[in-house]
């Protein structure tokens, strides 16, 4: 079946660093790739979505500036938290779909973010 | 923002016992998918229900869908500790870009 990897899975960084968050779709062409983020406790609440070789489109509050997105290639898409602050520590999650959806939509394990 | 509201919120059950949760939302969709996620990990897929179907099994779960009511339910027959975990439904809206819309979860503790 498709799977994503996501990397790293967890990741320690001081305030004012940037971080940057892979996900790789091992067996498939992730033609969309949607970030999500989830506080403790919570629902996943979409970032952005993003289609490869295209500018991601993001979700209103989200600022691109501070979480660039890179999607060069179908089996690539990076999330980068510039400038991080705690209240960005979060869990972040990726999910790639390929034209078509033919796996639906498959999920990376996550990223625990905490920024100190 | 979300499109799905799940309830209830919690649910202790005993090992055997059957959970059920609910999920409410509030446009019309293309399909609504469950998904399970095991503390701190990602989302593994359930099953989806199409708009035009109102009730699918896979396994021991068995998902219905009210497109009157706006409404599904996610039932875990025979419940084990291993179905410890939150579950989330999640709505396809059909719209160009095929984004998924999250509901805010049910915590499901099976106790052994």
């Amino acid at each position: 079946g498709a799977v994503v990897s996501q990397h790293p899975s967890w990741v320690i960084c001081k305030s004012g660093t940037s971080v940057k968050i892979e996900c790789r779709s091992l067996d498939f062409q992730a033609t969309t790739m949607f970030w999500y983020r989830q506080f403790p406790k919570q629902s996943l609440m979409l970032m952005a979505t993003s289609n490869e070789g295209s500018k991601a489109t993001y979700e209103q509050g989200v600022e691109k500036d501070k979480f660039l997105i890179n999607h060069a290639s179908l089996t690539l898409s990076t999330l980068t938290v510039t400038s991080a602050h705690p209240e960005d520590s979060s869990f972040y999650i990726c999910s790639a779909g390929d034209r078509g959806y033919r796996y639906g939509y498959t999920f990376g394990s996550g990223t625990r973010l905490t920024v100190v | 923002s979300q499109q799905g509201e799940e309830d209830p919120q919690a649910l202790s059950i005993q090992e055997g016992e059957n959970a059920t949760m609910n999920c409410s939302y509030k446009t019309s969709i293309n399909n609504l998918q469950w998904y399970r996620q095991n503390s701190g990990r990602g989302l593994v897929h359930l099953i989806l229900i199409r708009s035009n179907e109102r009730e699918k099994h896979s396994g021991r779960l068995r998902v219905t869908l009210d497109t009157s009511k706006k409404s599904s339910s996610l039932l875990i027959t025979a419940s084990r500790a291993a179905d410890t975990a939150s579950y989330f439904c999640a709505t396809d809206l059909g719209a160009a870009g095929n984004k998924l819309t999250f509901g805010g979860g049910t915590r499901v503790l099976v106790k052994p």
